[in-house]
């Protein structure tokens, strides 16, 4: 069955540091990968999506995220946090048949921003 | 419309009752989805509606929880007889087939 594992729980940043985020999927075929973030009493917003071609995706808001077939992971990643970059993130596998019939979330990162 | 709206945004209502959520999707968008996100969870798939195909209900918990969808438009999901656990955010999406899912703000359900 599909799975998304995201291991992080909680992660702390220092504003200007960089960021990585860690994904890992379970997928019989080609996955389609997505990032959102959920901002506090928001709904979801995409930040970027893989469906197949170049393995490293940019998104908006200056994310990144990278394609590893060979180790089955999805990690999002920025040069620079910003403060308004705290947030909930969630990794997802596109399931059911289709690029977006289904998708299969992870427990999401709830990440925080020290000034 | 511009987005996903979906209504109430908030609902406090005493176990036992019946609740109806409404979604009203992206304007032209043939996708519409049902998803569950209790706290400290992820988001949890309930059920998934495309054009005039039948739904996907494999993600439904129990058979108090349906979801309608009519004129391929608007959709209501109904939770009757309401328990404790049933409290959660209900997010609503839509997409055009094979394409990005914009998901809705929630209505943030409380069983009391």
């Amino acid at each position: 069955a599909q799975s998304v594992t995201q291991p992080d729980i909680h992660i702390t940043v220092s504003e200007g540091a960089s960021l990585e985020l860690r994904c890992n999927y379970s997928y019989g075929a080609t996955p389609y990968l997505f990032w959102y973030v959920q901002s506090p009493g928001q709904g979801l917003q995409l930040l970027l999506k893989y469906f197949s071609g170049d393995t490293l995706v940019q998104g908006i808001k200056g994310f990144e995220a990278e394609f590893k077939r060979s180790q089955s992971s999805f990690n999002l990643r920025k040069p620079s946090v910003h403060w308004s970059d705290a947030a909930e993130y969630f990794c997802a596998v596109g399931a059911g048949g289709g690029a977006t019939n289904k998708l299969i979330f992870g427990t999401g990162t709830l990440l925080a921003v020290q000034p | 419309g511009a987005g996903v709206s979906q209504s109430p945004s908030n609902k406090v209502t005493e176990k036992g009752k019946d609740v109806e959520l409404r979604c009203d999707p992206i304007s032209g968008h043939t996708a519409l989805y049902w998803y569950r996100q209790s706290l400290g969870q992820g988001l949890e798939f309930l059920i998934y509606f495309q054009g005039n195909s039948a739904p996907d209900k494999s993600g439904l918990p129990s058979d108090r929880f349906s979801a309608e969808r009519t004129g391929g438009s608007v959709s209501t999901l109904t939770i009757q007889r309401t328990q404790q656990e049933d409290s959660a955010v209900y997010l609503c999406a839509s997409s055009l087939r094979g394409n990005t899912i914009y998901f809705g703000e929630g209505s943030w359900l409380t069983v009391v």
